[in-house]
């Protein structure tokens, strides 16, 4: 059962432009919301989290915006550049603050093209 | 911010051998570590959840008796492949997270990752 939903799968963005990635989440008990960026070979780093008490939460380029009714959240990158390109993993978790195991989606590659 | 170290960051074995990943967390204490498994283009899948001084929790799928994990102490976890194959070549990702909350987000630490070929 995949709990997190991630979309696209891959995305094209040219350099300054808006990336934007989407995911949906089945259970409700998940109330810890990270984005990850990894680089091929290098583990996942934490980019930005939200927890279900707010609708959006920004940090520099990177936006998150959360409906907690329509179980889902996405991620913007805001002038976008081409080192930004990477994969992306949204993920969930149980606990309030991302003490238990993550649940992570499937990944978007994001291309940035100067 | 917190640092994860894997080792070794790339491993080449022959089919039928063990082979030991090393997870340490540097500066902060980890009552509990996770691993991870990513194929390639994959996402990554949770395989286990090591408590320091407990025997860990496997997640469904995932052969204990294969993938062998010890927490001995609380800044070092290691995951044991054993009898290895090369359906088991992976790249394997651990993450730790600390003892002592030190920020409000309860952040998980990923380490770089070891990439498994078992030839």
């Amino acid at each position: 059962q995949q709990q997190v939903k991630q979309s696209p799968q891959s995305l094209i963005v040219q350099k300054g432009g808006i990336s934007i990635i989407n995911c949906a989440y089945e259970n409700t008990a998940f109330d810890y919301f990270p984005w990850y960026q990894q680089f091929p070979g290098k583990g996942p780093a934490l980019l930005i989290a939200i927890r279900p008490d707010v609708s959006e939460k920004k940090e520099g380029r990177f936006t998150i915006s959360f409906n907690k009714s329509a179980k889902q959240f996405s991620l913007h990158i805001m002038d976008s550049q081409p080192g930004d390109s990477a994969t992306y993993f949204c993920a969930a978790s149980k606990g309030g603050t991302g003490r238990r195991a993550l649940t992570f989606g499937s990944g978007t590659r994001l291309q940035v093209q100067p | 911010g917190a640092v994860v170290s894997q080792h070794p960051s790339r491993v080449i074995c022959k089919s039928g051998t063990s082979v030991k990943i090393e997870c340490r967390s540097l500066d902060f204490q980890a009552t509990t570590m996770f691993w991870y498994r990513q194929f390639p283009k994959q996402s990554l899948m949770l395989m286990a959840t090591s408590n320091e001084g407990s025997k860990a929790t496997y997640e469904q799928g995932v052969e204990k008796d294969k993938f062998l994990i010890n927490h001995a102490s609380l800044t070092l976890s290691t995951l044991t492949v054993t009898s290895a194959h090369p359906e088991d070549s992976s790249f394997y990702i651990c993450s730790a997270r600390e003892r002592d909350l030190r920020s409000n987000t309860g952040e998980l630490f990923f380490g770089e990752g070891s990439r498994l070929t078992v030839l």
